[in-house]
């Protein structure tokens, strides 16, 4: 069965440092893996997707992920943390047994101290 | 702004009682999804709609049903609730199922 897993409950940063946000992943077949952050009482917000291609993925507002096979991890990073990145962040596979649906970890709570 | 609109925003209601809530998908997207967002679940797949057609059902409870209409809208109908029906509930669209989802904001239910 496809799962990811987020091993942080929260991360913790001060703002100007770097950040990372942990995923790894267990699927069958080719990874489709995705980047989501819920600002409180929000939907989900997509910031990035690996699909194929380089393992450096971009996506918005200057949130990038590290896809690694070997290490069936993709991690969520940022080079300089903003107090306005708090949130929730989750990370997502897409299933591949037929349903499309998008299967997510448990979310890691970001808190970016000034 | 990720263009999929949910009605209504919050709901309560009593043990018991059917809601109704509403999404519209992105223009152009096909796909609707239903999720179910709670403290002790997390996020979990309810059910999946293409172009009108049922495509996949998730961890949907019997009481729950939903549908698409030829306008691509979707309801999901949340019958005989309980306490444990309290969630929130997003909806999501996409073009194909090999892209990513954008969400609704959400409606917060709330049983009573």
């Amino acid at each position: 069965a496809q799962s990811v897993a987020q091993p942080e409950d929260q991360v913790n940063v001060a703002e100007g440092n770097p950040l990372t946000v942990k995923c790894t992943y267990s699927v069958s077949g080719n990874p489709y893996l995705f980047w989501y952050v819920q600002y409180p009482n929000r939907g989900l917000q997509f910031l990035l997707k690996y699909i194929t291609g380089d393992n450096l993925v971009k996506g918005s507002y200057g949130f990038e992920a590290e896809f690694n096979k070997s290490q069936t991890s993709f991690h969520l990073k940022k080079p300089s943390a903003l107090v306005s990145d708090s949130a929730l962040y989750f990370c997502a596979v897409r299933d591949w047994m037929g349903t499309d649906k998008l299967i997510f970890g448990t979310g890691t709570r970001l808190q970016v101290f000034p | 702004d990720s263009g999929v609109t949910q009605t209504p925003k919050h709901l309560i209601t009593a043990t018991g009682q059917r809601v109704t809530l509403r999404c519209s998908p992105r223009s152009g997207d096909l796909s609707v999804y239903w999720y179910q967002q709670s403290l002790d679940q997390g996020l979990q797949f309810l059910i999946h709609y293409y172009n009108g057609e049922e495509r996949a059902k998730g961890n949907i409870l019997e009481r729950f049903s939903a549908q698409q209409f030829p306008d691509l809208h979707s309801e999901l109908n949340l019958s005989s609730l309980e306490l444990g029906d309290s969630a929130l509930y997003f909806c999501a669209s996409s073009t194909t199922g090999y892209n990513e989802q954008f969400f609704g904001p959400g409606t917060r239910l709330t049983v009573l």
